[in-house]
């Protein structure tokens, strides 16, 4: 089992639609979680953040977390072409050493069709 | 957020020879990050630089592949050394996400083929 674990797609919605992404993780441990896009040719940017269980709103982004069950999810409003991009999830692990790192999803492809 | 100066942005390499990939931070940062994205792939993290000690190595990397300099707070290195074609792939350095809790600002990248 991957520690972060996305499906990848590509995941086609229409313009103006609500695009579902969601990301599943494996270490029970995780406090940290992050949703970065990932243009084609281009470096990940972060676009959210969240550590809490619930929703996190950032204008047409709304984070999801969910401890219990081991998920995040990154839902985005009004989808325009301009959102097709590779979306990935990170998760922190917390190492027996006491330091942390950061683990990748594979990403998510998200296609918005105008 | 800092922001990165990265390069090269991309290099095609003999094989057998090194390649030397720059980082220039606009502001001072404890731990730097290198990454490799291979194609359709997540990153992989291969090793952290800290200033004035030596680089922390992943799983599956060494530094006689992949040396790190981190000769200063705002700059670091990574060469890619005696390359095969299975080194080609992103390179990525990054900043941030300190004590778990902040995410990553990222490079620009380098594309690295290696033929």
């Amino acid at each position: 089992q991957k520690e972060v674990e996305q499906n990848s797609g590509p995941l086609s919605v229409p313009e103006g639609a609500i695009a579902s992404l969601n990301c599943t993780y494996s270490d029970r441990g995780s406090q940290s979680f992050f949703w970065y896009r990932q243009y084609s040719g281009k470096s990940p940017e972060l676009i959210m953040s969240i550590y809490s269980n619930g929703d996190k709103e950032d204008g047409r982004f709304t984070a999801q977390l969910n401890k219990a069950s081991q998920y995040v999810s990154l839902l985005i409003r009004d989808s325009q072409p301009s959102d097709s991009a590779t979306y990935l999830c990170a998760v922190t692990r917390y190492t027996t050493s006491g330091t942390y790192k950061y683990i990748f999803g594979t990403g998510t492809r998200l296609k918005v069709l105008a | 957020s800092a922001v990165i100066s990265q390069k090269p942005s991309r290099d095609i390499c003999q094989r057998g020879t090194s390649l030397t990939i720059q980082c220039q931070v606009d502001s001072q940062v404890t731990m730097m990050f290198w990454y490799r994205q291979q194609p359709g792939q997540s990153l992989t993290l291969i090793a952290t630089a800290n200033q004035g000690s030596e680089a922390t190595y992943e799983s599956g990397f060494v530094i006689d592949k992949f040396p790190i300099s981190r000769p200063n707070l705002t700059f670091s290195t990574l060469t890619v050394s005696n390359m095969s074609p299975e080194d080609s792939s992103i390179y990525l350095c990054s900043v941030g996400g300190e004590a778990g809790v902040y995410g990553y600002t990222f490079g620009s990248g380098t594309r690295l083929t290696v033929v």
